[in-house]
């Protein structure tokens, strides 16, 4: 199994650009999760999903938009890119089962370091 | 709203060292509490995770502790090592996806 995998590993954009972040993840889980981590902060929710077709909003959400079209796949989009958005990017999944509250634990990608100009 | 406070956001030991490592939560309905590492330029990886019944997990020379009660984990390095260094966090599992994150305590173990 890959795990979790997220493209690009960098990336460098001009303010109002737009780009898409990608994630994808192999273990057949249910739940996906983009976070941003800022130099000496947590990690901070952007977006969530529950399973394809289901997304919603996490504690930052502003400037970004998701899909899950696939249980695979969960992209993050940029658009208009602002230098508030300079941050690394990380893309978790987890199993997501009800039953499974107290031990179900979220498995990370990479991350994307993202400079915006 | 439950916060993550971790305590300290440096150190540094020589190696050998034990070393114990603070995080607290204001709100105790918890689902469990997780400490990931995080080496430079990269992801987190799950070291331990305790389920909110749980009092103590162990792996290695790993040991967390959690008490909800009063809203603390610790975890604990015996004989710490240089490739021990990285940065550590805990989060807090409040719900089917909430995981509210500390910022981190940055170990530094010197050779």
């Amino acid at each position: 199994n890959a795990g979790v995998t997220q493209t690009p590993k960098f990336r460098i954009l001009k303010i109002g650009q737009s780009m898409t972040l990608q994630c994808a993840q192999d273990m057949n889980h249910n739940y996906m999760y983009w976070y941003r981590q800022d130099p000496g902060m947590g990690l901070k929710l952007i977006y969530y999903s529950v399973g394809a077709g289901i997304t919603d909003k996490g504690e930052v959400p502003n400037g970004y938009n998701v899909s899950r079209s696939t249980t695979e796949d969960f992209p993050l989009r940029l658009e208009l890119a602002a230098p508030s958005q300079t941050s690394v990017y990380f893309c978790a999944s987890s199993y997501g089962s009800l039953r499974l509250l107290d031990t179900d634990t979220q498995y990370f990608g990479p991350g994307t370091r993202l400079t915006v100009l | 709203k439950q916060e993550v406070t971790q305590i300290p956001a440096a150190l540094s030991v020589p190696e050998g060292e034990n070393l114990v490592l603070n995080c607290s939560f204001t709100d105790s309905a918890i689902y469990n509490l997780q400490w990931f590492r995080q080496d430079p330029g990269k992801g987190l990886t799950s070291l331990l995770l305790i389920q909110s019944s749980q009092r103590e997990q162990t792996s290695g020379r790993l040991n967390a502790s959690l008490d909800k009660s009063s809203g603390r984990s610790t975890l604990y390095i015996a004989a710490s090592q240089p490739g021990d260094s990285a940065t550590y966090l805990c989060a807090a599992k409040g719900g089917t996806y909430k995981y509210i994150f500390g910022t981190g305590t940055r170990l530094k173990v010197l050779a």
